[in-house]
């Protein structure tokens, strides 16, 4: 089964600087999907930025970045020129490709409270 | 707004009781999982259903069940409850060949 770790439960970042949030995974599957959803106070769920596993390239989504090493099973997030709405709670979750039958369910780690100090 | 929609946003209730979630997913997304965020066990998978049908089941207690209508929205039944039932539920949705999922604002529930 797969997994996923987040080893930072909390970090904090003061304003206009730069943070990156760590998350590892386990899996035995070459075709996953990655992702980082951000849990504002309002617990709504939103998407930030997803990253495919057969993509080198490491995606980029305005103000947030991903590191995405492959062989490390390693998928972390950059967080440039904070800002006080970035202030939540962010998941990193895997998905499975698909191709050897695995589900569509998201599997999440724990989550990283992020503070913004102004 | 995610474009899917949960109903009731809260919900009180007491042990023993039976209560519905309902969810109705983005249009064109034939897609609706469900997940379940505790704080003791974080944010976990329930139940997944694709155009109708149940295609896949995580841990999802047998007190609960869930269907998805013919109009593609779902509903998630908890019976039985326990204290520990309590959380936030979560319904997402997505397309076909499509890796995103969106999610709902969730109902937060309290057993009591």
């Amino acid at each position: 089964a797969q997994t996923v770790t987040q080893s930072q439960p909390e970090m904090s970042v003061q304003e206009a600087e730069t943070v990156t949030l760590s998350c590892t995974y386990d899996t035995s599957e070459s075709d996953y999907y990655l992702f980082w959803y951000k849990q504002p106070p309002s617990r709504q769920m939103i998407l930030v930025i997803r990253q495919e596993a057969y993509k080198q390239q490491n995606a980029t989504e305005n103000r947030f970045s991903v590191n995405f090493q492959k062989a490390a099973k390693s998928f972390s997030l950059k967080i440039s020129d904070s800002q006080l709405g970035d202030a939540a709670m962010y998941f990193c979750a895997y998905r499975s490709g698909g191709a050897q039958g695995g589900s569509e369910k998201l599997v999440f780690g724990k989550g990283t409270k992020l503070t913004v100090n102004p | 707004d995610s474009g899917v929609t949960q109903t009731p946003k809260h919900l009180i209730t007491a042990t023993g009781q039976r209560v519905t979630l309902r969810c109705s997913p983005r249009s064109g997304d034939l897609s609706v999982y469900w997940y379940q965020q505790s704080l003791d066990q974080g944010l976990q998978f329930l139940i997944q259903y694709y155009n109708g049908e149940e295609r896949a089941k995580g841990n999802i207690l047998e007190r609960f069940s869930a269907q998805q209508f013919p109009d593609l929205h779902s509903e998630l039944n908890l019976s039985s409850l326990e204290l520990g039932d309590s959380a936030l539920y979560f319904c997402a949705s997505s397309q076909p060949r499509v890796n995103e999922q969106f999610f709902g604002p969730g109902t937060r529930l309290t057993v009591l």
